[in-house]
């Protein structure tokens, strides 16, 4: 039961804009920042974003990361065929002793 | 570059525990302010973090998970381990090893993760 709520699933047709929401509370995104993860089919989690906006060395520049409030978002812009995965935003949530946590994941089908 | 190997039973029997082990290479698992991490993932379903540990053996661990799980470093075999006692069938999944950048940040390198089956 994650305390990260994302949509289940996106879409959208190559060349467009898709744009994912992770909506928390005042403990995790709102006082914390945010990372997101792809995860292709059959393969282990990969950094995306980190610090809300930053991009890992490697990660192509149409991935963009928001952050306003205790919501975040992910946007792909130019959307390609190899972006169809799933999509995890995190946390660090301050709640009890502290715990990382996991959105419920976004599934993005290109089309 | 950096590496991250998980090894261990990938069956295992309800109630009993749960051992893996993650070999780094290509860097120290004693370098300053990363931590290393076990994160989760049932069949089908999302990302579950269960634990992180520091080289000093300084830990943080999901509190849901808590009271069954045991972390370990290992410095001169520059591995880290995982230990979740008393599993049952809801213990199935994929386990992953990650390196996270300090005790509240991401995980930048992960393995390729191992699955874990709980059955008799």
């Amino acid at each position: 039961q994650s305390v990260l709520t994302q949509p289940p699933s996106a879409s959208g047709t190559p060349g467009q804009r898709v744009t994912i929401s992770c909506s928390g509370g005042s403990f995790n995104i709102g006082s914390n920042t945010v990372n997101w993860y792809q995860q292709l089919p059959g393969t282990a989690p990969r950094l995306l974003i980190y610090s809300n906006y930053q991009r890992p060395s490697g990660v192509p520049d149409r991935f963009s990361g928001s952050k306003s409030g205790t919501s975040a978002s992910l946007a792909i812009s130019g959307l390609q065929s190899e972006d169809e995965a799933d999509y995890y935003c995190a946390a660090w949530d301050d709640t009890l002793n502290g715990l990382y946590v996991f959105g419920t994941g976004t599934k993005v089908t290109v089309l | 570059q950096l590496q991250l190997q998980e090894s261990g039973p990938g069956l295992v029997k309800p109630s009993e525990t749960l051992s893996l082990t993650c070999t780094v290479s290509g860097g120290s698992i004693s370098s300053s302010s990363h931590y290393w991490g076990w994160i989760r993932q049932p069949p089908g379903k999302g990302l579950e973090w269960i634990a992180s540990i520091y080289y000093s053996g300084s830990t943080y661990y999901n509190p849901s998970l808590k009271s069954r799980v045991t972390t370990s470093v290992d410095t001169s075999e520059n591995e880290f381990s995982l230990k979740l006692s008393s599993v049952t069938a809801a213990d199935t999944a994929v386990y992953y090893c990650a390196r996270q950048r300090g005790p509240a940040e991401d995980f930048d390198h992960w393995g390729q993760g191992t699955l874990v089956t709980v059955s008799s």
